[in-house]
């Protein structure tokens, strides 16, 4: 169980384009869905979290018109970098938490890498 | 000073030997302390969840809390070339919403 999808996998994009990230929890009802974003050999940066129909929350330095989120429903949430640039390529992960109380546990999807060239 | 600090290593030890991992943390408040592993390349995978102090054990994997000196470890036993990745701690305050995460031990088990 808890298991979570994402897609696509791998997108390679031109400079100035925008991409989609699909997140998905196959098995579970997500209330809290989050998004990070990995450098090589780096840990994870948390971008932003989002609760099925509000609006993310987003960690300080990260741009809310660059990286769109939405939660529409409890076992869906998408990612859109509008106008991507080289400087956005990175390997994109997101996960998922179920349950009213928050309990620590996250459930991780196997990651995006997007290079936009 | 980060609230998480964890050694990024790189770790490496013989296959068969027992590992230790170790993260330490400046927020008393915290109550949910996780590892994961994550494979290079791969999304991060829950290993042990341990809910304020004491011991969880769960075949190989062995997590420990001691809060009273903000110190968390994670125990492998028979290492084994598959345990090759790297291993994050993460923590959690009660109601936070979120958890703070450790830069990752990166760990390499030899043949």
């Amino acid at each position: 169980g808890a298991v979570v999808s994402q897609h696509p996998s791998r997108v390679i994009c031109k400079s100035g384009t925008s991409v989609k990230i699909e997140c998905r929890s196959l098995d579970f009802q997500a209330t809290t869905m989050f998004w990070y974003r990995q450098f090589p050999k780096q840990s994870l940066m948390l971008m932003a979290t989002s609760n099925e129909g509000s609006k993310a929350t987003y960690e300080q330095g990260v741009e809310k018109d660059k990286f769109l989120i939405n939660h529409a429903s409890l076992t869906l949430s998408t990612l859109t970098v509008t106008s991507a640039h080289p400087e956005d390529s990175s390997f994109y992960i997101c996960s998922a938490s179920f349950g009213t109380k928050w309990s620590g546990e996250q459930f991780f999807g196997p990651g995006t890498r997007l290079t936009v060239l | 000073q980060k609230e998480v600090e964890q050694d990024p290593g790189p770790l490496s030890v013989p296959e068969g030997a027992i590992v230790s991992l170790n993260c330490t943390y400046s927020n008393s408040a915290f109550q949910y302390f996780m590892w994961y592993r994550q494979y290079s390349r791969k999304g991060p995978e829950l290993l042990m969840y341990t809910y304020s102090s004491g011991n969880k054990e769960d075949g190989r994997f062995t997590a420990q809390v001691d809060k009273s000196s903000k110190y968390i470890s994670l125990f492998i036993r028979d290492s084994q070339p598959s345990d090759s990745a790297t291993y994050l701690c993460a923590m959690s305050r009660a109601n936070a919403g979120k958890s703070t995460f450790g830069d990752g031990t990166t760990l390499t088990v030899k043949p």
